[in-house]
């Protein structure tokens, strides 16, 4: 099983709403990472969990707060986000982390719009 | 910034024809990977290349590595049309940071 799987695939949700996105995979990666992707632009990393700790934070607002449960998980929680914020979520997954030569898995995004 | 740039930012050409696409970073790097991504879905990894590295093959993929130059080059060789897609380059110090893109159209 090579597949990230994310939930759901479209999300429309209003500025007062909380919303959560899930992320699976069961390859036994110990990395996890999410990323923000506007049309037409390159996929902006947002936060990498290593050993289900955040190692990294790209300095992204406190409207988007993420979770790693367990090894397979990863969520990230959305509260009182602004239209700007609709985008394309991307999860990702790799053994480790990718500075030490590995590859990143894709799950197919969740269409994320804010109303 | 880890953060690739890519020439061209689009490109179009015929099916059977070659096509190539570079990068360019700043930073030193552990590995230097490209990504394809179809229209609004996730990215596919296409292939990894260390820094110790120059050139590496996969079926109709040739990617190189200059170090020197901090530059890469992505060359698809008789490009089909299921080709079409965006390529992304990502200079890995640490983590995976994406270059800016080239969009291939390949024509049938």
């Amino acid at each position: 099983d090579t597949e990230v799987t994310q939930t759901p695939k479209h999300l429309v949700m209003g500025m007062t709403n909380k919303k959560s996105l899930k992320c699976e995979q069961h390859m036994g990666h110990r990395a996890m990472y999410w990323y923000k992707q506007k049309a037409k632009k390159p996929p902006e990393l947002m936060f990498v969990y290593s050993y289900e700790k955040l190692s990294i934070n790209e300095s992204v607002p406190s409207r988007f707060s993420p979770e790693c449960p367990n090894s397979s998980l990863l969520n990230l929680h959305l509260h009182a986000l602004q239209p700007e914020d609709s985008a394309l979520y991307l999860c990702a997954s790799s053994q480790v982390t990718t500075g030490t030569g590995t590859e990143a898995f894709f799950g197919q995004g969740t269409r994320l719009t804010v109303v | 910034s880890q953060q690739g740039e890519e020439d061209p930012q689009a490109l179009s050409i015929q099916e059977g024809e070659n096509a190539t696409m570079n990068c360019s970073y700043k930073t030193s790097i552990n590995n230097l990977q490209w990504y394809r991504q179809n229209s609004g879905r996730g990215l596919v990894h296409l292939i990894l290349i260390r820094s110790n590295e120059r050139e590496k093959h996969s079926g109709r993929l040739r990617v190189t590595l200059d170090t020197s130059k901090k530059s890469s080059s992505l060359l698809i060789t008789a490009s089909r049309a299921a080709d079409t897609a965006s390529y992304f380059c990502a200079p890995v110090a640490n983590n995976l940071f994406f270059g800016t893109g080239t969009r291939l159209t390949v024509i049938p």
